[in-house]
């Protein structure tokens, strides 16, 4: 069993949806969680982070951790063409800057 | 200010060769850490750099080695290609003097081993 799993996809929704994007993990040890956004060759792009359990929001982007359930979520408000990419989650293993990466999903955004 | 920077960006090699490619992360941080991004695995920590020293390695053969130079520069050698190799190798830089360890991408270099 991987420590972050991820469903893969596709995901294609409408232009103005939301979106919801998720993951689970395995380590209770795990404290900080992590959203990238990855376009097409290019290297992963840092959405946002969450520490322990709760709620943060920037802009249309809301991330959600619930430690009791071990679930990590992502949703994408209003969303857009240009939000179209691969989305993965990540947790921080213990010190030193490893993470620990879900399989990532693919979103199409269709207009 | 620049991003993080990967040289090359393309790489064909033949299996039993060897590789080192090269990370210039962004100014002001010293930590720099190398993944591989393949189809089946995913993104895959192989390891990472602080002041010239190794501090936290993944799970991956010997072949793969790297250094950091007193400048935050790192390279990262693999030794001995196989066609398994073949993926996105992304190196990431950070801070790592506050919370939480927000990690920057460079592009990557895609190697193709023949």
């Amino acid at each position: 069993q991987k420590e972050v799993e991820q469903d893969p996809g596709p995901l294609s929704v409408p232009e103005g949806a939301i979106v919801s994007l998720n993951c689970t993990y395995s380590n209770s040890a795990f404290q900080y969680f992590m959203w990238y956004r990855q376009y097409s060759r290019k290297g992963p792009e840092l959405l946002m982070y969450t520490y322990s359990s709760g709620n943060k929001e920037d802009g249309r982007f809301t991330a959600q951790v619930d430690k009791s359930s071990k679930y990590i979520s992502l949703f994408i408000r209003d969303s857009q063409p240009s939000d179209s990419a691969t989305y993965l989650c990540a947790s921080l293993s213990g010190g030193y800057n490893k993470l620990i990466f879900g399989a990532g999903t693919r979103l199409a955004v269709h207009p | 200010k620049a991003g993080v920077t990967q040289t090359p960006r393309y790489l064909i090699k033949t299996r039993g060769q060897q590789v080192t490619l090269s990370c210039s992360p962004i100014s002001g941080h010293r930590s720099v850490s190398w993944y591989q991004q393949t189809p089946g695995q995913g993104l895959q920590f192989l390891f990472e750099y602080f002041s010239e020293t190794q501090r936290n390695k993944g799970n991956f053969p010997g072949r793969f080695s790297g250094r950091q130079f007193s400048n935050s520069r790192s390279e990262m050698n693999v030794s001995t290609l196989e066609l398994g190799d073949s993926a996105l190798y992304l190196c990431a830089s950070s801070r790592t003097d506050g919370t939480p360890y927000e990690q920057y991408f460079g592009p990557g270099t895609r190697l193709t081993v023949t």
